[in-house]
């Protein structure tokens, strides 16, 4: 099946920059998506790349370059409750709408 | 509210019996998925459905079959339970007409065999 790649931990300080990256295989890809889930919890959908470039929301950007298979999310103003893992997540094309995801980044933010 | 719910949110279960995890949305999507998650290999396909009356198979599905006989509905059913089987599941929804790009997922059934 198709993999992606995603470091397993992160550190951080409140208020630091922390940027996630994300490398998938390039075949039959047709968007990088990013899901936030807390201990315990759901995983929750924070943003979604199908083109080249960065897209913005509040803290939180993801950006996306097609010719490097290759993706990031950026968390600025770290905030104590974004202590959380992150996924990653691919979908391909094809007749099959499911997403593909990485084993996800245990971000841990210090006070 | 609007969403997909779950049921049991946890279940001990002896190895061999059969059990069915129920996933219901109301959300009128086409797409409807089951995922696992075990620590470090982050979420796995079980199984999905495009739309009501078809079913695919993903990533691991072995030991699981599933439903679809309409829109809200998508249980998941293993037949004989065996302790790999340990883990949690969560069902998950998009919209196809959207292109699938958000899936939500529901607050997932944590199964326990022993």
């Amino acid at each position: 099946g198709q993999s992606l790649e995603q470091p397993s931990e992160v550190t951080a300080v409140e208020g630091a920059i922390v940027q996630i990256n994300c490398t998938y295989q390039t075949s039959g890809f047709y968007g990088l998506s990013w899901y936030q889930q807390h201990d315990g919890g759901a995983p929750t959908f924070l943003s979604y790349n199908a083109l080249d470039g960065l897209e913005e929301t509040g803290r939180f950007s993801s950006f996306l370059s097609r010719s490097d298979s290759y993706g990031y999310l950026l968390l600025q103003e770290l905030q104590m409750k974004d202590s959380a893992s992150y996924f990653c997540a691919v979908r391909y094309s094809g007749s099959a709408r499911q997403l593909t995801f990485g084993s996800g980044t245990q971000l841990t933010v210090l006070p | 509210i609007a969403g997909i719910t779950q049921a049991p949110t946890s279940q001990i279960l002896a190895a061999g019996r059969r059990m069915t995890l129920r996933c219901t949305q109301d959300m009128r999507h086409n797409a409807m998925y089951w995922y696992r998650q075990d620590l470090g290999l982050g979420l796995r396909l079980i199984h999905y459905s495009n739309t009501a009356g078809t079913t695919g198979k993903g990533e691991v599905p072995d030991g699981y079959s599933v439903s679809r006989a309409n829109t809200d509905d998508f249980p998941l059913t293993l037949a004989s339970a065996v302790p790999s089987q340990t883990s949690v599941y969560f069902c998950a929804s998009s919209d196809s007409d959207t292109g699938g790009t958000e899936a939500f997922f529901g607050q997932g059934t944590r199964l326990t065999v022993v």
